[in-house]
């Protein structure tokens, strides 16, 4: 099994900053990474898929990158709305797993 | 549009059953996507159970196979999840979801149920 670690695990930023995100994979999941933002009481939204396309309907200021074991979610210029819980996620050999998340807050 | 919606009993006993049900509306269940349950504890993070396609095909996530069914009703456009031996360790809400690969399961999960709590207590 592919174990995804997030860091950092809490991120305290202020709305208009930057915010980056890692997640690393114990192995190799070439580009097949996803990521999703997930608020208080409601389920998880698609952010990013194929670790660098962004899902329907997600705004320009997210980003992804990375490939092989190291992943990066970028939010170029955060919106009050942004701050919430992202996790990452594969899926390799019939088996998903997700990151333990990182919980981005308000500084 | 796409919607998701889980239903089943809120409360289960301990080696009881946890059985849960998600009917989707706005798509065909048979459209050529996988669907999943992914749960999640209080407090805690994301868990994949398992996925089935329209055939009944499945793939179950490794460390609940043993406890774990997923079937496919295509008459109700619906699918469910049916949890054996639970105890309090299975105490999560519960999420169906949509892949939105075609054919081919891309593990990436387009379209949630809003969520359904279940307690497993005496």
């Amino acid at each position: 099994e592919i174990v995804l670690t997030q860091s950092p695990a809490t991120l305290s930023l202020s709305p208009g900053e930057r915010a980056t995100l890692s997640c690393r994979a114990s192995q190799s999941v070439n580009s097949y990474l996803a990521w999703y933002q997930q608020k208080p009481g409601q389920a998880p939204r698609l952010l990013m898929y194929d670790a660098s396309n962004r899902a329907t309907g997600i705004p320009a200021r997210f980003s992804g990158s990375g490939s092989g074991t190291d992943f990066t979610l970028t939010i170029s210029s955060l919106e009050p709305e942004d701050f919430a819980v992202y996790y990452c996620q594969q899926r390799s050999n019939w088996m998903i797993t997700f990151g333990q998340g990182t919980r981005l807050e308000i500084k | 549009q796409v919607q998701l919606q889980e239903s089943g009993p809120g409360l289960v006993k301990p080696s009881g059953t946890l059985s849960l049900t998600c009917a989707v509306s706005g798509v065909s269940i048979s459209s050529g996507n996988w669907w999943s349950w992914v749960r999640q504890p209080p407090g805690k993070g994301l868990e994949w159970i398992g996925e089935i396609y329209q055939t009944g095909a499945t793939n179950y996530n490794a460390s609940l196979k043993s406890r774990v069914t997923i079937s496919v009703d295509k008459s109700r456009n619906q699918f469910s999840l049916r949890l054996t031996s639970v105890t309090a360790a299975d105490t999560a809400v519960y999420y169906c979801a949509r892949d939105l690969g075609q054919w081919l399961a891309r593990g990436y999960f387009d379209y949630w149920g809003q969520g359904t709590q279940v307690t497993v207590s005496s």
